[in-house]
């Protein structure tokens, strides 16, 4: 399968402890954006990449909230001290910049308890 | 800021008939504009998209038109079988440096 991969699909953490999620996006693809999904709502911009330069966050985003994508391929987002809030599917999609069109993957979807 | 807003939130169409979701934006710089499909659970995915310097697009039983003077941007699904139902997005850009601005959804409902 050459699409957008993430793992976990699915996490449960306790409310208070960090969590990781991965992605990998289509080969070759210089872009790669974190979202995040709420039941009912369309998908909220957290973050994204160009090859290993993060070029934009949301104003939105709580400090707690960091990504990385150290060699310009898969990329982490990693959230701290998690709260009940957090709780929602985390989307990743890619894309070959200069064109628009984002590729989704199947999402991480995060349950704080 | 772009805001996007989408009509209706749910639309239920008789199977074969034709569905109609519409969005209107705020820049008059967008100049790109995907609608997506998100079945429960599922990631989106792009079904068709349309660039400004376009007014209509077409791919089978899907179609999408933009008016830039209006600033609105229509999906057309004719023919809606049992699989067209899930919830649909339209978003807008101003181009591959900025993010793309997202509608709120529409679910579409194909009774059978």
């Amino acid at each position: 399968d050459t699409g957008v991969s993430q793992d976990p699909r699915h996490k449960i953490t306790k409310r208070g402890q960090n969590v990781t999620f991965r992605c990998d996006p289509i080969s070759e693809h210089n872009r790669l954006y974190w979202y995040r999904q709420t039941l009912g709502q369309g998908p909220e911009f957290l973050t994204y990449f160009q090859n290993e330069a993060q070029l934009e966050k949301s104003r939105l985003l709580s400090d707690r909230f960091s990504a990385e994508r150290p060699k310009g391929s898969f990329s982490t987002l990693e959230i701290q001290r998690t709260e009940q809030g957090d709780s929602a599917m985390y989307l990743c999609a890619s894309g070959r910049h200069p064109e628009e069109t984002q590729y989704f993957g199947p999402g991480t979807r995060l349950l704080v308890l | 800021g772009e805001n996007v807003e989408q009509h209706p939130s749910t639309l239920s169409v008789q199977e074969g008939d034709s569905a109609v979701i519409k969005c209107t934006y705020s820049d008059s710089a967008s100049n790109y504009f995907p609608w997506y499909k998100q079945e429960l659970g599922k990631r989106p995915q792009l079904i068709i998209d349309i660039r400004s310097n376009v007014g209509e697009k077409k791919d089978q039983r899907i179609a999408v038109t933009l008016n830039k003077t209006a600033k609105h941007f229509s999906l057309h699904i004719t023919e809606t079988q049992p699989e067209d139902s899930a919830v649909y997005f339209c978003a807008a850009s101003k181009g591959s440096n900025y993010q793309l601005i997202w509608g709120a959804g529409t679910k579409l409902i194909i009774k059978p």
